[in-house]
């Protein structure tokens, strides 16, 4: 596709149960971002690849957080024994060195922890 | 802690009326975006913002960069319902690998 597709687009779960949040991004973006964004509220960083350096994994909020980007290319964020504070919208962003500094935004997974 | 403050949080106006958002830091940035967020989406960026002092317009909108590169304005003109969204600024660090952004400004428009 054109742009970042994330997936799913909703996800509820219950408290204790582990997540899997995909995202695709643009093809042959190097950088991809993870976001977590709370009603209402802006952007908490939480995680960034790029290429093959090693992810920035500073904004992660807890050893529950997780995320891999396979190939260069799809990555997922995992959230083991979520907790209901955990529920927000989290978001995708990817760009490219050649675009300079613009992230493209997926639309977002909002996750429901009941 | 906050590194971009945003303000005002909210605002409500009348269709064709003007107005100010602000962005605030006590950190230089690299460079700063803003960006449009409208309900069930992700953020769209307005525009990047490299220079200290620099202008930049958008139809509308225009974009304002401090001159120490801590702060920045956006300024609409004759706003209209479409302006309606969430209003983000992000500042650049790392030299533009990683971004900080402010909690937003919501902006409604009524017609």
């Amino acid at each position: 596709g054109a742009g970042v597709s994330q997936s799913p687009s909703n996800k509820v779960t219950e408290k204790g149960k582990d997540v899997e949040l995909r995202c695709d991004p643009i093809s042959g973006h190097t950088a991809l971002y993870w976001y977590r964004q709370s009603l209402g509220q802006g952007l908490e960083f939480l995680i960034y690849f790029q290429g093959n350096s090693a992810p920035d994994k500073s904004g992660l909020p807890s050893d529950r957080f997780s995320a891999e980007r396979t190939g260069g290319s799809v990555s997922t964020l995992t959230i083991q024994r979520t907790q209901q504070e955990d529920s927000a919208v989290y978001l995708c962003a990817s760009s490219s060195r050649i675009a300079g500094v613009r992230q493209y935004f997926g639309p977002g997974t909002r996750l429901t922890v009941t | 802690t906050q590194l971009l403050e945003q303000s005002p949080q909210f605002l409500s106006i009348q269709e064709g009326e003007n107005l100010t958002v602000y962005c605030n830091s006590s950190s230089v940035f690299s460079s700063l975006q803003w960006y449009r967020q409208e309900p069930g989406e992700g953020p769209v960026l307005l525009v990047t913002v490299v220079t200290g002092g620099e202008v930049k317009k958008l139809k509308r909108l225009t974009f304002q960069f401090g001159d120490a590169r801590k702060d920045s304005s956006l300024h609409i003109t004759a706003a209209q319902p479409g302006d309606t969204g969430l209003y983000l600024c992000a500042g650049a660090i790392n030299y533009g690998q990683n971004f900080v952004f402010g909690p937003g400004t919501r902006l409604s428009v009524l017609p």
